[in-house]
């Protein structure tokens, strides 16, 4: 159990584009989901809260206009990278918190990379 | 605001060796800790939780301690393999669910 999925799990393209990057919580519900993104051999950077029904909470340095978070559901949360740019290639990975039962805990997803040309 | 350093930042043993990575965390305000297998290209694997009550968790192979007064966690890995090469990243997270990472420690195991 406790299962989250991203998809897609890679995408390239070109500068300028939008991209758009889903987390789902598949096996339970969760109010709230966080979005990291790690650059090449660096650590996991917190990016954001996503919390169902109202606005995400960014982290200082995170620009809110280019990374657009909606977790419009309790299974659903996406992050869409807006007008990419090469400095915007990473490894984002999201996780989810349950809203009941092991709420101490996330579970993470498999992460997705993305590659800005 | 919450710092996590892991050391070393990679590390070399011959295989069935036994060893040992640290984690140290800033504040000591944490609701539990988490420790992390990352292979290269991949997403992260949760090796083992201990929650900010506990001491210690087991799974198989590994232990990890937790002594959050001093701000410190250790990861033992007995019998190493060559499988276990990767990277492990200790996480810290708030009540609040926020998590801040260490830099992890690469280990490579060789044969």
């Amino acid at each position: 159990g406790a299962v989250v999925s991203q998809h897609p799990s890679w995408v390239i393209c070109k500068s300028g584009t939008s991209v758009k990057i889903e987390c789902r919580s598949l096996d339970f519900q969760a109010t709230t989901m966080f979005w990291y993104r790690q650059f090449p051999k660096q650590s996991l950077m917190l990016m954001a809260t996503s919390n169902e029904g109202s606005k995400a909470t960014y982290e200082q340095g995170v620009e809110k206009d280019k990374f657009l978070i909606n977790h419009a559901s309790l299974t659903l949360s996406t992050l869409t990278v807006t007008s990419a740019h090469p400095e915007d290639s990473s490894f984002y990975i999201c996780s989810a918190r349950p809203s009941v039962g092991r709420a101490e805990t996330q579970y993470f997803g498999p992460g997705t990379r993305l590659l800005v040309l | 605001k919450q710092e996590v350093t892991q050391i070393p930042a990679a590390l070399s043993v011959p295989e069935g060796e036994n060893l040992v990575l640290n984690c140290s965390f800033t504040d000591s305000a944490i609701y539990n800790l988490q420790w992390f297998r990352q292979d290269p290209g991949k997403g992260l694997t949760s090796l083992l939780l201990i929650q900010s009550s506990q001491r210690e968790q087991t799974s198989g192979r590994l232990n990890a301690s937790l002594d959050k007064s001093s701000g410190r966690s250790t990861l033992y890995i007995a019998a190493s393999q060559p499988g276990d090469s990767a990277t492990y990243l200790c996480a810290v997270s708030t009540n609040a669910g926020k998590s801040t990472f260490g830099d992890g420690t690469t280990l490579t195991v060789k044969p």
